[in-house]
Formats: C-alpha cells, sequence, structure tokens
C-alpha cells in the first residue's frame, strides 16, 4: 500500500537532548513538509522541501533541523534549542509543491 | 502576504441540520484549494482539491465550493459520525501549504 509511515507514534524525551523523528514515504512525490500541531490549533510549517537535497525553512523553523538525502525520507531533529517542543508533529507528501498533500498519522512527542 | 482564516472556530449542530463552514483565502497565484478532515489524535484525511472559482466537489453528505476569495463545505443532513475538525489549506506561488485553523464540528445525536 502507498503511504507515508511517521515513526515512533509517541516519544518521549527528557529535557536537553536532541530527538529525530522519522518520516518515510512510498508516493513517489517530490515535495515533503513537516508541520507542528498544538492543542485546538491549526498546523505550522516547520520545514519544507521540493526535491531531493534541498529544504526551506517554513514559519516556525528555529529549534529544528531536516535533511533530504533521499527522495523517500525526511527525518525532523528536534533540538535542545527549541523551548517548547512537546506538540503533536504531522509529516506529508505532495506530488509538486503547493499541491494537494497526504498526511502520516502523526508523532506526539513529549518533553519529561 | 498569503493567508486563510476559517470561522467559525467551533460548530454544533443537531444531528439533520445542515450547516456551512467558510474558508477565506488571500494568495498570489492560488494552485489549489484544499479541504481536510481531521480527528483526535490522527492525522489529517484528505476530502477535496478545488482549482478555480465556480467550481464544486461532493462527497456522501459533503459538498466544496469555490470563489475567488473563498470556499464553503458544506455539510447537508450531518451524522454524528462527521464530528471532526475541518481543515481548509491553499498552495500558492512560494509552493507550500498554508492550513487555517481549522473548524471543530461537533454532530448531537
Amino acid at each position: 500500500d502507498g503511504g507515508i509511515t511517521q515513526s515512533p507514534k509517541y516519544l518521549f524525551r527528557k529535557e536537553g537532548q536532541n530527538v529525530t523523528l522519522s518520516c518515510e514515504q512510498n508516493l513517489n512525490h517530490d515535495a515533503m513538509y513537516w508541520y507542528r500541531q498544538d492543542p485546538g490549533q491549526g498546523l505550522r510549517l516547520i520545514y519544507y522541501s521540493q526535491i531531493v537535497n534541498d529544504f526551506q525553512k517554513g514559519d516556525i523553523a528555529e529549534g529544528y533541523s531536516v535533511s533530504r538525502e533521499k527522495k523517500e525520507s525526511f527525518p525532523l531533529t528536534v533540538t535542545s534549542a527549541q523551548k517548547n517542543p512537546t506538540a503533536f508533529y504531522l509529516c506529508a507528501s505532495s506530488q509538486q509543491g503547493g499541491t494537494e498533500a497526504f498526511f502520516g498519522q502523526g508523532t506526539r512527542l513529549t518533553v519529561v | 502576504e498569503d493567508q486563510v482564516t476559517q470561522s467559525p472556530e467551533a460548530l454544533r449542530l443537531q444531528e439533520g441540520e445542515s450547516s456551512s463552514l467558510n474558508c477565506s483565502y488571500t494568495v498570489s497565484g492560488l494552485r489549489g484549494l484544499f479541504w481536510y478532515r481531521q480527528d483526535p489524535g490522527k492525522g489529517p484525511e484528505f476530502l477535496f482539491t478545488l482549482y478555480s472559482a465556480g467550481e464544486e466537489k461532493e462527497k456522501e453528505r459533503l459538498k466544496a465550493t469555490l470563489t475567488k476569495k473563498e470556499s464553503f463545505l458544506h455539510i447537508t443532513a450531518p451524522k454524528p459520525e462527521d464530528s471532526a475538525t475541518y481543515l481548509c489549506a491553499f498552495g500558492g506561488g512560494a509552493q507550500k501549504l498554508v492550513f487555517g485553523q481549522g473548524t471543530r464540528l461537533t454532530i448531537n445525536p
């Protein structure tokens, strides 16, 4: 089945530690996105990539980093510089940048 | 600046009571207007894409329409299982997706 897989579903991190969230897609999509969602809020764009080896900052990129070494993969690292990392993180992909996107099931990150 | 605003923030209806959700947008070079449904704790599920003013799409009790400045999601005779958060988004010249805050819809039996 084609789709987007995010792992893990739940993640706990101690303050001061970096953590990497995985996102893999087998839809052969060029564009991939990372969003953050806080309780009762909409989706805020962290980073997006329109092609392999290229990515752009979204609205809230501070404290996050990404890589796009393969078309299928777009991992997100939440660094210790992110002041309030507890949130629901969503990865998406689309055929091209700005076209209809499909989402994974999300990773819920909790800092303890 | 590209932006999108959804209203109302929350809507509570009785089963069978039809209504509409609004999505107002400002964007240069619209590549598409998208509607999603999101259930608690899950990723958004794609519903519709609209490309040009006057276009309409339907799926079961949902119908999405588009004008040059707004999109509406009409819900006809809703059922409790239609309860969810409905998100709209657009793709613009920057080739990224911009989302609204969502409308939290509750259908009471």
